[in-house]
């Protein structure tokens, strides 16, 4: 099984309707992150996680909230989704070497 | 706010031959650098991670070098073999933290036969 795992893998939703994206993780790691790829603009982090009480936001949170349910779980949501939200999305945990593990991503679009 | 630049063209090279691909920053000098694999569709998966105060570092065929004066980071891979085409992105943590990373756009790199 995947260690770190992302519900749905495709999506396609309306303008204005609320997406949740999910992330579970199985490594035991306590920092959890997400970000947003874009052709020609690189990975961008939106929010990241320290442990359950400690959520940051990063670069691009203009338009996302998170929730990090237990230490395993890391939900990113769009409250009102808008065309140029559309992306592919990673959700991503971090070991004390600091080393990435990436999910499989979520083809997020907004029409 | 860091900048980081990889070649945006893509790198062709012959099976068997050397692959180098720079990763320059400005502003900040990162606590460290790390380099990623990334496959069409996929998610990013780590190589390997050098530090501030390392010159080079190796990993079977892969070896990252980090010149703080030059701001710069060179990633090799030698011997190189198709199953090496892939896109490479550097990435970058100021504060070593783990809460200040930025990512560069990645060069692709297309090993030929």
């Amino acid at each position: 099984d995947a260690d770190v795992t992302q519900t749905p893998r495709n999506r396609i939703t309306k303008t204005g309707k609320r997406i949740m994206l999910e992330c579970s993780q199985t490594k035991g790691h306590d920092r959890m992150y997400w970000y947003r790829q874009d052709p020609g603009l690189g990975l961008r982090l939106i929010y990241y996680s320290f442990d359950v009480k400690d959520i940051n936001k990063g670069e691009i949170s203009d338009g996302y909230s998170v929730s990090r349910q237990a230490q395993a779980k890391f939900s990113l949501s769009l409250e009102s989704a808008i065309p140029n939200q559309t992306a592919l999305y990673f959700c991503a945990t971090m070991d004390d070497a600091y080393e990435q593990y990436f999910g499989p991503g979520t083809r997020l679009t907004v029409t | 706010s860091q900048k980081i630049e990889q070649n945006s063209e893509a790198l062709n090279i012959q099976e068997g031959k050397t692959a180098t691909l720079t990763c320059n920053y400005t502003n900040y000098s990162p606590a460290y650098l790390q380099w990623y694999r990334q496959d069409p569709g996929r998610g990013p998966v780590f190589l390997l991670l050098i530090r501030e105060n390392e010159k080079e570092k190796r990993k079977e065929r892969l070896k990252v070098t980090f010149d703080t004066t030059l701001k710069q980071s060179l990633f090799h891979i030698t011997a190189s073999q198709p199953a090496d085409s892939a896109t490479y992105l550097c990435a970058l943590d100021r504060t070593g933290g783990g809460n200040k990373l930025t990512f560069g756009t990645g060069t692709q790199l297309k090993v030929e036969l």
